[in-house]
Formats: C-alpha cells, sequence, structure tokens
C-alpha cells in the first residue's frame, strides 16, 4: 500500500484567490493522479504528473486554472487559481502502484475539502 | 460516448445479510475493474479488482463478477457489517495513450447497513 498526505485538509477561501494542495508519498512513485469530488457526486480525473514532465490534463480542465508541479517522485501540488464558488469540492491526489501481478492499485489520499465563498 | 454507470443510488440491507452493488459499462475496450469504498470524509479505499479475462474474483468477504457479454459489474459483500456503510464506486481503467492509463468513476451507491 501507500501512505499519503495532503495539505490542508480542508480550507474556506475567498473567490478571486488561489490555493495550493500538496500531496506527499510515503515512497517514490512514478504516476500521480489528481481527482476532484464535487459534494455528493463521483470523482473526475484532473490531470495525471508524472516526475519530470509536463502534467497532462483532461478535457475540461486546464493549466492556467489548475497548474500542478511535481518536483519529485514523493510529492506533487494542485494549485486551484481564480477561485469561484463552483470549485467548492475535494480535491483528491493518487499514486498508482503495481502489485500482485495485473493489479495497477491506486491509492488516494484523504482529500481537500476546499469551500469558496 | 464511454461511460460507468450505477443501477441504485442508495442500498439498505440489515446485518448479517449479503448486499449486491451493480455497475454497468459501456466501453467495451476497457480490460480492467476496480470496486472502491468512501467512508464519509475519506479518500476511496481500494477494494477488489478484476480483469476482463476473468468471470468472478473472489476476496475476503467481496466476490466482483464481471459479464463482459451485457457489460455488467457487480460487487458482492458476505456477512454485511455496519463497517460496510460507505459509498462504493465502480471504476473503469482505460488506457490513454503509450503507458499510460486512467480510471473513470461510476456514479456510486450508498450502502446503509442496520444493525
Amino acid at each position: 500500500s501507500a501512505v499519503i498526505s495532503q495539505k490542508p485538509s480542508r480550507d474556506i477561501c475567498q473567490r478571486g484567490t488561489s490555493l495550493t494542495i500538496q500531496c506527499q508519498v510515503d515512497s517514490q512513485v512514478t504516476m500521480m493522479f489528481w481527482y476532484r469530488q464535487q459534494p455528493g457526486q463521483s470523482l473526475t480525473l484532473i490531470a495525471t504528473a508524472n516526475q519530470g514532465s509536463e502534467a497532462t490534463y483532461e478535457s475540461g480542465f486546464v493549466i492556467d486554472k489548475f497548474p500542478i508541479s511535481r518536483p519529485n517522485l514523493t510529492f506533487s501540488t494542485l494549485t486551484v487559481s481564480n477561485m469561484s464558488p463552483e470549485d467548492s469540492s475535494i480535491y483528491l491526489c493518487s499514486v498508482e502502484r503495481r502489485a500482485r501481478g495485473f493489479s495497477y492499485e491506486q491509492y488516494f489520499g484523504p482529500g481537500t475539502r476546499l469551500t469558496v465563498t | 460516448g464511454e461511460s460507468v454507470g450505477l443501477h441504485l443510488p442508495t442500498l439498505s440491507v440489515q446485518e448479517g445479510d449479503n448486499s449486491i452493488i451493480n455497475c454497468a459499462y459501456s466501453n467495451s475496450a476497457s480490460d480492467y475493474f476496480i470496486w472502491y469504498k468512501q467512508e464519509s470524509g475519506k479518500g476511496p479505499q481500494f477494494i477488489i479488482d478484476i480483469r476482463s479475462n476473468m468471470d468472478k474474483r473472489q476476496g475476503q468477504r467481496v466476490t466482483v463478477l464481471l459479464n463482459k457479454t451485457v457489460k455488467h459489474l457487480s460487487l458482492q459483500i458476505a456477512a454485511t457489517q455496519p463497517g460496510d456503510s460507505a459509498v462504493y464506486f465502480c471504476a473503469e481503467n482505460t488506457f490513454s495513450g503509450g503507458s499510460n492509463y486512467k480510471l473513470t468513476f461510476g456514479k456510486g451507491t450508498l450502502l446503509t447497513v442496520n444493525p
């Protein structure tokens, strides 16, 4: 398994400001993922962050709004820029680790609950 | 388009009963499926997975069944306990280019276990 921590665990922010969320993993991983989970909804992939390369964004998400850093194999940050109330969500980081043959288990952090007022 | 969805948004069972959570998928090219459990205030937790060349896989108190003919996935929980109360998501693993892949999550089913 993998132990993943996120900071902050929650925050209340004013519209127009930006928040940077940190994700720390207890071991080196190649692929890290950032997801958004709106209240009562499922998870939506924002981007995939591999160390040493630019993050790959999913349809509907852009780098200017959600810049990502991946400075090493155990750490990543996601910034939510110029926030609006629609950005209120839980943001989760995840890492992939192959286990037991074909399994590509993804482990998730506890999430960062963001409220934008 | 590609989608992964659930038949039942909520499921309420008595403690000790067996639970069955269902999921439909539409991407016949998907070759790997995972079930996750998400408790309130926590991130999703891996439960069990299955590859498309399998019909059934068993874990501890959980079984996943895959019916590729009708593109249907189910999670069976035996002797459901109050600690099983959570939202359960199925996820579909699809390749996104090169050696990369991504998970597409279904909508989720809220399981409530009554003592």
